[in-house]
């Protein structure tokens, strides 16, 4: 199995800064991965697919690079929605598997 | 607009058959894959299997032996059993559609509500 590592696990950060998350695979997985962020008592929504597309309907503030093992998701300017966990997802062979998650929260 | 509902009993005996079904509304569950995902309160995510609308499944090995993914392309509805469960495997179980690497190569992309499932006597 690929093994997916996030860090940090949890972020402190005021409104407006701009964040950073990264996210390493055991091996690489080329561009397949995909951001997810997830509300308290809700389904994670997907903010990024293929490393760096912006899913339709997320907000431009959002955006991924990388390829290979590493890969990153940058919050250019944290509103009070983002406040909640992201998950990395490679999806370049079975059995997909998730990083362990990033929650941000409120400093 | 493509929505995805899960269905199924909220509490399951520990040894019984957790079964859930998903049911696709808004468009036709050809020409994708289906997938399911987990997730135990508090934890993480974890990808439980996923099949296409005519093919084999695939399965996590960490679950395989006691898993099964099946499509009613009549009811435009998959299901997903897993057998002799524990407490291991109360979570909240989410269905979802799974564009992998085909089409735009979208992923995991549009994903149901979730439903709560206890394993407890």
């Amino acid at each position: 199995d690929i093994q997916m590592t996030q860090s940090p696990s949890t972020l402190s950060a005021s409104v407006g800064d701009r964040v950073t998350i990264t996210c390493r695979a055991s091996q690489s997985i080329g561009g397949w991965l995909a951001w997810f962020q997830q509300r308290a008592g809700t389904a994670p929504k997907v903010l990024i697919y293929k490393a760096s597309n912006l899913e339709s309907g997320v907000p431009s503030r959002f955006s991924g690079s990388g390829s290979g093992k590493e890969f990153t998701l940058t919050i250019s300017s944290l509103q009070p929605d983002d406040f909640a966990t992201y998950y990395c997802q490679q999806y370049n062979s079975y059995p997909w598997t998730f990083g362990q998650g990033t929650n941000v929260d409120i400093k | 607009q493509l929505q995805l509902q899960e269905s199924g009993p909220g509490l399951v005996k520990p040894s019984e058959t957790l079964s859930l079904t998903c049911t696709v509304s808004g468009g036709a569950i050809n020409s994708y894959y289906w997938g399911w995902i987990r997730q135990p309160p508090g934890k993480g995510l974890e990808w439980i299997a996923s099949i296409y609308y005519d093919g084999s499944p695939y399965y996590n090995p960490s679950l395989k032996s006691r898993v099964a993914m099946s499509v009613d392309r009549s009811k435009n509805q998959f299901s997903l059993k897993v057998n002799s469960v524990t407490a291991a495997d109360t979570a909240v179980y989410y269905c979802a559609r799974d564009q992998g690497t085909t089409g735009r190569g979208g992923g995991l992309d549009i994903w149901g509500q979730g439903t709560m499932v206890t394993v407890s006597s």
